[in-house]
């Protein structure tokens, strides 16, 4: 079943440690994005892609990086990380067009705490 | 500005009951407006989408209307469920060369029993 996959689902780390969180996705969906998302708050874009090679910094500015080296795969790095980090990261996919049913998909995030 | 304003903010009903949450956007170019249901520390699910020509779609007892003239929507819940306690998120699509997603702030849903 196509879907959309973020590892790890929790993470915590301490203050200074480098981070990467994955994501990948089976739909084949050109456009990948990275969204923020404290609790009880609404979601911020931080980083998106149209394709391979193709990396775009967000609405909301972060310390953190992407790499698009496949089309499946759009992980999320964090050189150092720092309390401030602290908070829910959301990967998402979309088709060229994403007016299509279902043509934009979330994945189910990463709850990340740096201590 | 592409803005997209749900309301309430946050609703508590009682198990059983019906309701009615609201989403008003000044978003231009239109494309096409979600409902995605969110549970804690998940991902959202999309609900329902609608293009400029639909002003109603149902997926279960979830009901979302549009009415592009106003540039409204509404969802109602029908005979709510624990497990209707959730954030439920508005989405625009700008049509442009982005197709850009502006979201809503959520209204946050708590049913009681």
């Amino acid at each position: 079943e196509a879907d959309i996959y973020q590892t790890p689902r929790y993470l915590v780390i301490g203050t200074g440690k480098k981070i990467t969180l994955e994501c990948s996705q089976t739909m084949g969906h050109d456009k990948m994005y990275w969204y923020q998302q404290d609790p009880g708050m609404e979601l911020h874009l931080i980083h998106y892609s149209y394709g391979v090679n193709s990396t775009e910094k967000g609405d909301l500015s972060s310390e953190s990086t992407v790499s698009r080296i496949r089309t499946e795969h759009f992980p999320l790095t964090l050189e150092s990380a720092r309390p401030s980090h602290t908070s829910q990261y959301l990967c998402a996919s979309s088709a060229r067009f994403p007016g299509q049913e279902n043509g934009y998909t979330f994945g189910s995030g990463t709850r990340l705490t740096v201590v | 500005k592409n803005q997209v304003e749900q309301s309430p903010q946050s609703l508590i009903i009682l198990e059983g009951k019906n309701c009615t949450l609201q989403c008003n956007y000044t978003v231009s170019p239109f494309s096409n407006l979600r409902w995605y249901k969110q549970d804690t520390g998940r991902g959202p699910v999309s609900l329902t989408i609608m293009t400029f020509s639909e002003n109603t779609k149902s997926n279960g007892r979830y009901t979302a209307t549009l009415d592009a003239d106003t540039k409204q929507s509404s969802l109602h819940i029908t005979a709510s469920q624990l497990s209707d306690s959730a954030s439920y998120i508005c989405v625009v699509t700008r049509m442009d060369s982005s197709y850009k997603l502006i979201f809503g702030s959520g209204t946050r849903l708590l049913v009681r029993p």
